[in-house]
């Protein structure tokens, strides 16, 4: 069965900084996607990254960029210049091509501070 | 585009009763349609999976008679909780995935449902 794991349940970081948020998982597809998902107090779901497998290039969307490393199962979220906005709680998720649904950590909960 | 809605966004319902929950995709087909309950400060836990025109299918140890998913089309899935009990008070978010996605899903804002 697939797993993903998000280690760090807090973490905090002050505005302008650098944050690196951790996940791994476990799967025997070859074959899968993985995505970092931000949930704000609003509490809507949104997308903030996602990465294809068998793309050995790392994802990148403006401040935020994944470490993949595939064969060490881990894909963690580094956020640059952290803004106010970012305080959230960050899912890891993962579906594979034979999966059909995202599978979720438990999530971080990510603090900003002025 | 790819915008999702659900209605209520928050409804408050007496012990016994029926609620029913709306999921619909504004600009585009939703083939699948996915239901999660969120606990405070927890992550989603899938409930089911929805294909329009058939039945859903349930994660294990979700009550199927209790939670009722509807896929009649294309745009609209519909959640009902029958015969509501204080610890059905959750939040539900749905998710989409339109025609010929393998993976990406858009996200509803979620519906906080408070039993009494």
């Amino acid at each position: 069965a697939q797993t993903v794991t998000q280690s760090q349940p807090e973490m905090s970081v002050q505005e302008a900084e650098t944050v690196t948020l951790s996940c791994t998982y476990d799967t025997s597809e070859s074959n899968y996607y993985l995505f970092w998902y931000k949930q704000p107090p609003s509490r809507q779901m949104i997308l903030v990254i996602r990465q294809e497998a068998y793309k050995q290039q790392n994802a990148t969307e403006n401040r935020f960029s994944v470490n993949f490393q595939k064969a060490a199962k881990s894909f963690s979220l580094k956020i640059s210049d952290s803004q106010l906005g970012d305080t959230a709680m960050y899912f890891c998720a993962f579906t594979g091509y034979n999966t059909d649904k995202l599978i979720f950590g438990t999530g971080t909960r990510l603090q900003v501070f002025p | 585009g790819a915008v999702v809605s659900q209605h209520p966004s928050w409804v408050i319902c007496k012990s016994g009763t029926s609620v029913k929950i709306e999921c619909r995709s504004l600009d585009f087909q939703a083939t699948t349609m996915f239901w999660y309950r969120q606990f405070p400060k927890q992550s989603l836990m899938l409930m089911a999976t929805s294909n329009e025109g058939s039945k859903a299918t349930y994660e294990q140890g979700v009550e199927k008679d209790k939670f009722l998913i509807n896929h009649a089309s294309l745009t609209l899935s519909t959640l009902t909780v029958t015969s509501a009990h204080p610890e059905d008070s959750s939040f539900y978010i749905c998710s989409a995935r339109g025609t010929g996605e393998r993976y990406e899903q858009y996200f509803g804002p979620g519906t906080r449902l408070t039993v009494t």
